[in-house]
Formats: C-alpha cells, sequence, structure tokens
C-alpha cells in the first residue's frame, strides 16, 4: 500500500519563529490534507491541497504532485501552533479513505 | 454550520463488554469514514459508507468490530466482547461526495479504554 512518511517528527520553536513541515508519499495521490491534532484530540483541517499552493495566514501549503511531497510552512510561530500536524493521502481506486502519515510533534515556547 | 458530532465522548469497558459509539455527520454529507487512533500514532482507517451502503470493511481488526449507517446518516461502530488493544480513540469523518472535491471533515472522537 501507499507509504506516507513525514519529518522531522519532532520539533521545538520559540514563539515568532518559522518552520516547515514535510511529507514524502509513495504514489500518485488524489487528495492530500494537512491536519492540526490539537491538546484536546480535534483534528483540524488545515488544508485540501492535491497540488499547487495554498495560503491561510500564516500557514501555507505546497503540494508537488510529479515529484511526491508536500510542505507546511509556519510562520511567525504562536503557542496555540503546538499540537501534532498529520499529512493524510488517499487514492480514489482505495475509495477516499485517508492513509496518515506518523506525524510531527511541535511544541513552541514563549 | 455544525461539524461532525460523536457520542460518548469518553468511554470506559471492562474487558468483554459490548460498546457502541455513535457519529453525526455533517447535514448532506454522502461518505462517513470510522478510523481508529492508537495513542502516540496516526489515524488508521477502518470502514467506509457511501450513503447506507458500507463498500469497505477492511480496516476492521476482527470480527468483534460492525458498523452500520442504516439510513444513510447517522453511523454505529459496535465493538463487541472489548479486549485491552481496543483501548484507542474511534474518530469518525464525513465528506460530500459527488464532486471532485473529497475533503473529509473529523469528529472529536471517542476514547475508549478498556479496563
Amino acid at each position: 500500500g501507499i507509504q506516507v512518511e513525514q519529518s522531522p517528527p519532532d520539533l521545538i520553536l520559540q514563539e515568532g519563529a518559522n518552520s516547515t513541515l514535510r511529507c514524502n508519499f509513495s504514489d500518485s495521490v488524489n487528495n492530500l490534507q494537512w491536519f492540526h491534532q490539537n491538546p484536546w484530540g480535534q483534528l483540524i483541517n488545515l488544508f485540501y491541497i492535491p497540488s499547487g499552493t495554498k495560503q491561510n495566514g500564516r500557514l501555507s501549503a505546497t503540494t508537488v504532485a510529479t515529484e511526491r511531497y508536500s510542505l507546511l510552512y509556519i510562520s511567525s510561530s504562536q503557542t496555540t501552533d503546538s499540537g501534532v500536524y498529520f499529512c493524510a493521502v488517499d487514492l480514489l481506486e482505495y475509495g477516499n479513505k485517508l492513509v496518515f502519515g506518523a506525524g510531527t510533534i511541535l511544541r513552541v515556547k514563549s | 454550520g455544525a461539524g461532525v458530532s460523536q457520542s460518548p465522548r469518553y468511554k470506559v469497558a471492562k474487558r468483554g463488554q459490548d460498546v457502541a459509539l455513535r457519529c453525526d455527520p455533517i447535514s448532506g454529507h454522502v461518505s462517513l469514514f470510522w478510523y481508529q487512533q492508537a495513542l502516540g500514532q496516526g489515524p488508521e482507517f477502518l470502514t467506509y459508507f457511501q450513503n447506507e451502503a458500507q463498500l469497505d470493511k477492511s480496516g476492521l481488526p476482527s470480527d468483534r468490530f460492525f458498523a452500520e449507517r442504516p439510513e444513510g446518516s447517522v453511523s454505529t461502530l459496535k465493538i463487541q466482547r472489548t479486549q485491552q488493544e481496543d483501548s484507542a480513540v474511534y474518530l469518525c469523518a464525513s465528506s460530500l461526495r459527488g464532486t471532485d472535491i473529497y475533503e473529509q471533515y473529523f469528529g472529536p472522537g471517542t476514547r475508549l479504554t478498556v479496563t
């Protein structure tokens, strides 16, 4: 099946710093989503981005489908950005079920 | 509008008990998914419905797990004779199929602890 690898596994930032999270996947995908799982366990949709670039406030994401990777950029980080960031992909022929990476644990210190 | 809701939020069961977990998807969403998230890991697929039809149950770990969506809206995930290894967070997601966009939206999850 498709493999999804995220890096780095852990990241500690000082408030105000910028960061880049990476997601590599092993096959062509129909859909790619980035999520933030907050300390209460809720998965919050950040981006639906099977290809191209999108921006939402301090966050932006780029997916290069032909090279099978996606990047999530966080600028001017805040303590509320702490949590786990997941990348998830699906293949249309698998009924759109999402396959998740292991996540990146982000801690932002004040 | 209202998001995906799940109940109960927390469930403690003694080993061997049966449990039922409920999911209310976003109104109008055709597709519904169940995922299981073990501590420190990403969610893993369990099963998928399109309307009332269960199209994929390849992720259900054993025949003790059963899911239904009889009217194409609310879904119930049932676990019979719970075991300690069933302890996890169970997440429900829904999406609006029928367009080219298949973005999934998740509920808050049910944390199941089997003692």
